[in-house]
């Protein structure tokens, strides 16, 4: 089955550690997105990438970093340089960035600082 | 600049009947989308239904219709014959084509609850 997968589901990170949150997806779409939410808030957009090797800053994108290094992987690096990383983070793709292009969404990953 | 507003956080439906989820929208471009989207209590995002700029019909997907009205900035969810498992958060996004080509913007979220 096409889909995206997130990886893990459950993170915890020591205050001052880096960590690499995992996006995957096989629907061959190009446009990949990463979002932050918070408890009973919206997605805000962290980064995103509509061409391999090529990614864009979204609303919040400090203390946070990317590559896109193949087309079906989308990797989100949280660095100790975000001062409130404890949140729901949701990765998202499209087929094309034409606006009926729905997004597809992982089940997320929950990151929490100790 | 793109901007989503949902005046809800939250509503309650008893079962069976239909409820309204209110959301208003701002953008510069001409040509637009716009989606709403289910989120249960284990976070996944479920695709609902999509509404285009330009679309003369309001858009239907079962028992979800989408009241657009484009003058008024609006697009409103409507759920018919409410189910328990229709308890969750609802997010209004909308997806510009030209100035925003590609970057969704989420409104806040309303959390409906389906009462027995």
């Amino acid at each position: 089955d096409g889909g995206i997968t997130q990886s893990p589901k459950y993170l915890f990170r020591k205050e001052g550690q880096n960590v690499t949150l995992s996006c995957e997806q096989n629907l061959n779409h190009d446009a990949m997105y990463w979002y932050r939410q918070d408890p009973g808030q919206g997605l805000r957009l962290i980064y995103y990438s509509q061409i391999v090797n090529d990614f864009q800053k979204g609303d919040i994108a400090e203390g946070y970093s990317v590559s896109r290094e193949k087309k079906e992987s989308f990797p989100l690096t949280v660095t100790s340089a975000q001062k409130n990383p404890t949140a729901f983070y949701l990765c998202a793709s499209t087929a094309g960035t034409t606006s009926q292009n729905e997004q597809f969404f992982g089940p997320g990953t929950r990151l929490t600082v100790l | 600049a793109q901007k989503i507003t949902q005046t809800q956080p939250g509503m309650f439906v008893q079962e069976k009947e239909a409820v309204t989820l209110d959301c208003t929208y701002d953008t510069s471009d001409p040509s637009y989308g716009l989606f709403w989207y289910k989120q249960p209590s284990s976070g996944e995002m479920i695709f609902l239904i999509y509404q285009g700029s330009y679309d003369q019909q309001n858009a239907t997907e079962g028992r979800y219709s989408l009241n657009f009205q484009k003058a008024r900035k609006s697009a409103n969810l409507v759920i018919s014959a409410s189910q328990l498992g229709d308890s969750a958060m609802y997010f209004c996004a909308m997806r510009g084509f030209n100035t925003n080509a590609g970057k969704s913007t989420f409104g806040d979220g309303t959390t409906l609850t389906v009462k027995p």
